[in-house]
C-alpha cells in the first residue's frame, strides 16, 4: 500500500523560504522508473506542477518557477524535501506530493497541506 | 511553455454521456493523464497514458488522443461524477515536464 504524507508550516511570511516534507511508504526512491512529484493548487484554482524528483536524482522544475525550488531526497529515510524560497501571498495553497512513474503519471497523492504565506 | 485548455465546465443529466476535452499542439504526439477532484480532496487518476483505467475505476471512464485534442468521456453519468477534472501531459518536447490542464467542473443536473 502506497501513502503520501506532507508536513510543514501552515503559515510563512512573506519573502521567507517554504520547506516542505513528502514522507512515503509503500515504495522507495531507489527502484528504477520511480519519483516523487510536488503540485500545488491555490484555494479555487487549478492544479500547478512545481517540481520532480527521480530514483536517480534527476530532476525537474517547471519553467516558471525553477529559480525558486529545490528539491531534493533522502532515500534512507523515505522522504522527498521541496524549498520554496521568497514566498509571496499569490503562494498561498495547498501542496501535494505524489508518487510519479516515468510516463508521468501520478496515481498515489498525499493528502495535501494548506500553506498560508501572510504577514 | 505548452498549453493545455480545457473548458471551464460541462453539464450533463444523469444517464447521459459527459466529454471533457484538452486541447494541445499537436498534444497527439504526448501522453495525457486524466484526474478527478472533489471538494476538499486530492485529485484521483482516472485514466492514463491516453486511455487505460487504474484498478478501481469504473468502465465508465474512457480516453482518447489525437491530434490537437484529448477527450475524457464518462459514460451513464451518475451524480457522484460531478467534480473537477483536470488533464495533464508529460512534454517530451520540452525536457519532459509536466502540465496541468486548467481543469473543467463537471456539473449533473
Amino acid at each position: 500500500q502506497i501513502t503520501l504524507k506532507e508536513s510543514g508550516p501552515t503559515l510563512v511570511k512573506p519573502t521567507q523560504t517554504l520547506t516542505l516534507t513528502c514522507t512515503f511508504s509503500g515504495f522507495s526512491l531507489s527502484t528504477s522508473g520511480v519519483g516523487v512529484g510536488w503540485i500545488r493548487q491555490p484555494p479555487g484554482k487549478a492544479l500547478e506542477w512545481l517540481a520532480l524528483i527521480y530514483w536517480d536524482d534527476d530532476k525537474r522544475y517547471s519553467p516558471s518557477l525553477k529559480s525558486r525550488l529545490t528539491i531534493t531526497k533522502d532515500t534512507s529515510k523515505n522522504q522527498v524535501v521541496v524549498t520554496m524560497t521568497n514566498l509571496d501571498p499569490v503562494d498561498t495553497a495547498t501542496y501535494y506530493c505524489a508518487h510519479a512513474t516515468t510516463s508521468g503519471t501520478y496515481q498515489y497523492w498525499g493528502q495535501g497541506t494548506l500553506v498560508t504565506v501572510s504577514s | 511553455s505548452y498549453v493545455l485548455t480545457q473548458p471551464p465546465s460541462v453539464s450533463v443529466a444523469p444517464g447521459q454521456t459527459a466529454r471533457i476535452t484538452c486541447g494541445g499542439n499537436n498534444i497527439g504526439s504526448n501522453t495525457v493523464h486524466w484526474y478527478q477532484q472533489k471538494p476538499g480532496q486530492a485529485p484521483v487518476l482516472v485514466v492514463y497514458d491516453d486511455s487505460d483505467r487504474p484498478s478501481g475505476i469504473p468502465e465508465r471512464f474512457s480516453g482518447s488522443n489525437y491530434g490537437n485534442t484529448a477527450t475524457l468521456t464518462i459514460s451513464r453519468v451518475e451524480a457522484g461524477d460531478e467534480a473537477d477534472y483536470y488533464c495533464q501531459v508529460w512534454d517530451s518536447s520540452s525536457d519532459h515536464l509536466v502540465v496541468f490542464g486548467g481543469g473543467t467542473k463537471l456539473t449533473v443536473l
